[in-house]
């Protein structure tokens, strides 16, 4: 079965500093991974997304993830933090067909300094 | 705007009652997910339904159940309610071309007291 690892659960970065949150799957195939945004008090919204193809993949608001079989991970990047980042974010991964659900990492906060 | 509402935003009900959670999915998405997120969960999906049939289950309690109607809105009903079962409750939408994105409403939050 598919598991998806957040390690951590809160991170801290000074506004302008580089945000990085890792995200580790364990998966028998290449999954179809995720990375989903939830702001205080509403629903999910994607930042981005890996299928097949470039492993280097761009999503809104300025974020960027990797995709790297050999370590199984799908860290997600922005250079310069902003205070509208705060959020909590949520790596996922599903497949095709049957099995399309996500399955979620148990999500990072994510705190901006001013 | 994801496309995809939810009714009601909150819920407030006793243990042992029933309320029942309403979806509408994005225009042209066939399949509808439910998910579960709590504290001591985290986000746990409950069930899928594609064009009206149930396609998937997950973690879902005996005392929950769903379904997916003709106009493709789809209601999951919770039952016997529990403290437990307070939580936000997800839909989320997809027309399960591709890569499978899908789309999430604002949430449920139902409160057992």
């Amino acid at each position: 079965a598919q598991s998806v690892t957040q390690l951590g659960s809160h991170v801290s970065v000074s506004e302008g500093a580089l945000v990085l949150l890792r995200c580790n799957y364990s998966s028998s195939v290449p999954p179809y991974l995720f990375w989903y945004v939830q702001y205080p008090n509403q629903g999910l919204q994607l930042l981005l997304k890996y299928t097949t193809g470039a492993t280097l993949v761009k999503g809104i608001n300025g974020f960027e993830a990797e995709f790297k079989k050999s370590e199984t991970s799908f860290h997600l990047t922005k250079p310069s933090a902003h205070m509208s980042d705060a959020a909590e974010y949520f790596c996922a991964v599903s497949y095709t067909g049957a099995n399309s659900k996500l399955t979620f990492g148990k999500g990072i906060t994510l705190s901006v300094r001013p | 705007d994801s496309g995809v509402t939810q009714t009601p935003k909150h819920l407030i009900t006793a243990t042992g009652q029933r309320v029942t959670l309403r979806c509408s999915p994005r225009s042209g998405d066939l399949s509808v997910y439910w998910y579960q997120q709590s504290l001591d969960q985290g986000l746990q999906f409950l069930i899928q339904y594609y064009n009206g049939e149930e396609r998937a289950k997950g973690n879902i309690l005996e005392r929950f159940s769903a379904q997916q109607f003709p106009d493709l809105h789809s209601e999951l009903n919770l039952s016997s309610l529990e403290l437990g079962d307070s939580a936000l409750y997800f839909c989320a939408s997809s027309d399960l071309a591709g890569a499978n994105e899908q789309f999430f409403g604002p949430g449920t939050r139902l409160t057992v007291l």
